[in-house]
C-alpha cells in the first residue's frame, strides 16, 4: 500500500540552527502538506503546497518555515533558525486532490530544539 | 473562529460499544474527518462525511452527524484491544480547500 515517508523520525538540534525535514509523498498526489503538534496541544496546519507553490499557509508558517519540492519526490519543511518552541511532532501529508478528500500522512518526525 | 472539541479519555470493556464525541464550531464545514493514531504511527484516516450527510456506516464504524447541534460521534461496535489508540475528529470548510483543523484527540483504552 503506498504510504508517506518520513524522515528522520527524530531529530535534536540546538538552538539557533536550520533544521530541514524529509517528506516522501505518495507518488500521483499532487497535494502536500505540513502540519505540527506541540506535546499535549493539537494537531495545527502549517501550509500547503500545490503546483510548486505554496496555496496557504497558518499565522505559524512565519519567515523562519520554508517548503520546498526540490525533485519530483521530496517535499522539504526548512526551519531557518530553530527556537525552543519549535519542538514538536512534525507530520507531512499528501492528497490527491484537496483537503476535501482523504489525505494520507506520514509517521511523523520528533523535532527536539535544545 | 474554527474550533474543534473533543473529550481527553474514554474506557471502555473489550467487546462493547465505544462512542466518540466531538463538537465544531464552525457551520460552513465541509467534510468531517475520523483520524486514529497509534503509538509511534501517523494519522490514519478512519472514515469521512459530508456536511450534507448524517449517518455513515462502514463495516465496525458509525459517523453521525447533527448539524443543527454541530455535533460528531464516533461509534466502534465490538470495540476489541486493537483498537486502543487516539482518535481525531477534525474539519474542512468550505473557505479552504487545503487545510483541516484538528480536536485534542481522545485516547480509547481498552479493559479486558
Amino acid at each position: 500500500e503506498p504510504e508517506v515517508t518520513q524522515t528522520p523520525s527524530h531529530q535534536v538540534t540546538q538552538m539557533g540552527q536550520e533544521v530541514i525535514l524529509r517528506c516522501v509523498p505518495i507518488s500521483n498526489h499532487l497535494y502536500f502538506y505540513w502540519y505540527r503538534q506541540i506535546l499535549g496541544q493539537k494537531v495545527e496546519f502549517l501550509v500547503s503546497f500545490y503546483n510548486n507553490e505554496i496555496s496557504e499557509k497558518s499565522e505559524i508558517f512565519d519567515d523562519q518555515f520554508s517548503v520546498e519540492r526540490p525533485d519530483g519526490s521530496n517535499f522539504t519543511l526548512k526551519i531557518r533558525s530553530t527556537k525552543l518552541e519549535d519542538s514538536a511532532m512534525y507530520f507531512c501529508a499528501s492528497s490527491w486532490v484537496g483537503a476535501n478528500t482523504e489525505a494520507f500522512f506520514g509517521q511523523g518526525t520528533r523535532l527536539t530544539v535544545v | 473562529g474554527e474550533d474543534v472539541e473533543q473529550s481527553l479519555f474514554l474506557s471502555v470493556r473489550e467487546g462493547d460499544s465505544s462512542v466518540i464525541n466531538c463538537t465544531y464550531t464552525d457551520s460552513s464545514s465541509t467534510y468531517l474527518y475520523w483520524y486514529k493514531q497509534e503509538p509511534g504511527a501517523g494519522l490514519q484516516l478512519l472514515t469521512y462525511i459530508f456536511s450534507n450527510m448524517d449517518m455513515k456506516q462502514d463495516q465496525r464504524l458509525t459517523v453521525l452527524l447533527n448539524k443543527k447541534d454541530k455535533h460528531l460521534s464516533l461509534r466502534i461496535a465490538d470495540t476489541q484491544t486493537g483498537d486502543s489508540a487516539i482518535y481525531f475528529c477534525a474539519e474542512s470548510m468550505s473557505s479552504s480547500a487545503s487545510k483541516i483543523i484538528f480536536g485534542s484527540g481522545t485516547r480509547l483504552s481498552i479493559r479486558p
